[in-house]
């Protein structure tokens, strides 16, 4: 069962316009929501996160939006740039089991 | 300050066997935590440890174990090693229990089940 989705393997974006990246979930308990970005062969690095009582969450040229009534939430890059190109995802926490929930991915390409 | 260090970095093993694998923390985090990554499954947690006790666990088997030391290094074991144990195991770091915002991880150990 799968309780975080990320619906897009992969995404394809030109440089300079903007990416947005979408995330699904179905557990209502979660609360708080988070992004990662992955490059090959290295570990996944913080994004930035949202918490429940929020809907919008900005830190430069990254913005997650969270939509609590349809339980999605996105990630919007804007410009991007080819350095973003990697695998991004989304996890989620809540409730009284205090574990990371993750999506599968979406691998984001950035061309120049 | 030196990140997530996690050894070995590859492995190889068979059907059967069983795998240690290790993950050393940034200095002074003392919470310690294990994801499983496969391309069919994503990132999966398997548990977290936290002053060498274990505060959470995944969905994971019984074959899937784990230990903190006192110096907060930590080992994860797999006995019993299947074909569908072969996946990038990473270990993340942070300075208390499930603060994921503040959670750092090391490049994995890439495990191969033959």
């Amino acid at each position: 069962d799968q309780q975080v989705k990320q619906n897009s393997p992969s995404l394809s974006v030109q440089e300079g316009r903007i990416s947005i990246l979408n995330c699904d979930y179905t557990n209502s308990m979660f609360d708080y929501f988070l992004w990662y970005k992955k490059y090959p062969a290295e570990g996944p690095t913080f994004l930035i996160s949202i918490s429940s009582i929020k809907d919008k969450n900005e830190d430069g040229r990254f913005t997650v939006f969270l939509n609590k009534s349809a339980k999605h939430l996105s990630l919007h890059i804007v410009p991007s740039q080819p350095g973003d190109s990697a695998v991004y995802f989304c996890a989620a926490e809540g409730g009284s089991n205090y574990k990371l929930t993750f999506g599968k991915g979406t691998l984001l390409t950035v061309n120049p | 300050k030196a990140g997530v260090t996690q050894t070995p970095r590859y492995l190889i093993k068979t059907r059967g066997q069983q795998v240690t694998l290790s993950c050393s923390p940034i200095s002074g985090h003392r919470s310690v935590s294990w994801y499983q990554q496969t391309p069919g499954q994503g990132l999966q947690f398997l548990f977290e440890y936290f002053s060498e006790t274990q505060r959470n666990k995944g969905n994971f088997p019984g074959r899937f174990s784990g230990r903190q030391f006192s110096n907060s290094r930590s080992e994860m074991n797999v006995s019993t090693l299947e074909l569908g144990d072969s996946a990038l195991y990473l270990c993340a770091s942070s300075l208390v229990v499930s603060s994921y915002n503040e959670q750092f991880f090391g490049p994995g150990t890439r495990l191969t089940v033959l």
